[in-house]
C-alpha cells in the first residue's frame, strides 16, 4: 500500500526566504505527481504535476522535482510572500491504471507560514 | 458559476438525522470523487465514478451512500452518522483520459455530527 510522508509538518519562515517542502512516497510505481495548495477550510488547488519520466517542473516562483527510483519530490519556494502561507500537500497516482478514475494517495501536508 | 461547486458549505447535524451533500462540476469532466478530510490526517479517498458508473468504494461504511445521476452532479448521501464522521467533505472531478489529468477540487462542505 502506497504510503506518502510530508515534513515537516509545519515551517514559519520570515518573508523573502527560500524554502523547500518535502515529500517521500513508499511504492516508485507511480506515474505522476503532483503539489497542491489548499487555503484555510478551501479545496485544494493544483499547482504542479510532474510525469514520472520527467525530473521537474516550474511554474512562477515555484520548482517541484521528482526523483522517482528514490521516491522522494521537493518542491522549492523562492522568494517567499506571506500570500504564500497555506497547507502543500503533495500526490502521486500509481501506474498502470487505465480507466476507472485517477485514484491519488495523499500526504498529510506542511503548513506554512510566511511572516512579515 | 466554474469550477466545482458544493452546497452546503457547512452542515450541523445530529446522529440520527437523513442529510445529502451536493456537488457540481462545470468543467465537462467525466470523473468525479469524493474525499473524506480529517484533522491530522492524510485526504482519504471514498468514491470514485468514472463515466457515471462508480469504480471505487475505499471500504466506506454504509452510512454513507454516493449518487452520481449524470456526469455533473454528484451527491452523497449522509444517515446514521457518528461522531468521528465530522471531517470536511470534498469533492473533485477530472478528465479522466487525458495524460496530464489534474483534479479540481471543490471548497468543501464541513461536517459537524453532534
Amino acid at each position: 500500500k502506497q504510503e506518502v510522508t510530508q515534513i515537516p509538518a509545519a515551517l514559519s519562515v520570515p518573508e523573502g526566504e527560500n524554502l523547500v517542502l518535502n515529500c517521500s512516497f513508499t511504492d516508485s510505481a507511480i506515474y505522476n505527481l503532483q503539489w497542491f495548495r489548499q487555503d484555510p477550510g478551501k479545496g485544494l488547488t493544483s499547482l504542479l504535476l510532474i510525469q514520472s519520466s520527467q525530473r521537474e517542473q516550474t511554474s512562477g516562483r515555484l520548482n517541484a522535482s521528482l526523483d522517482k527510483s528514490s521516491g522522494r519530490s521537493t518542491l522549492y519556494i523562492a522568494a517567499s510572500q506571506p500570500g504564500d502561507s497555506a497547507t502543500y500537500l503533495c500526490a502521486v497516482r500509481p501506474e498502470g491504471l487505465t480507466g476507472g478514475g485517477n485514484k491519488l494517495t495523499f500526504g498529510t501536508g506542511t503548513q506554512l507560514k510566511v511572516e512579515l | 458559476e466554474t469550477g466545482v461547486t458544493q452546497t452546503p458549505r457547512h452542515l450541523v447535524m445530529g446522529m440520527t438525522n437523513k442529510k445529502s451533500l451536493k456537488c457540481e462540476q462545470h468543467l465537462g469532466h467525466n470523473a468525479m470523487y469524493w474525499y473524506k478530510q480529517s484533522a491530522k490526517k492524510p485526504l482519504e479517498l471514498m468514491f470514485v465514478y468514472s463515466l457515471e458508473e462508480r469504480v471505487e468504494n475505499n471500504s466506506v461504511p454504509s452510512r454513507f451512500s454516493p449518487e452520481c445521476p449524470n456526469s455533473s452532479h454528484l451527491f452523497l448521501h449522509l444517515h446514521t452518522l457518528q461522531p468521528e464522521d465530522s471531517a470536511l467533505y470534498l469533492c473533485a472531478s477530472s478528465q479522466e483520459t487525458s495524460s496530464t489529468d489534474t483534479q479540481y477540487f471543490g471548497p468543501g462542505t464541513r461536517l459537524t455530527v453532534l
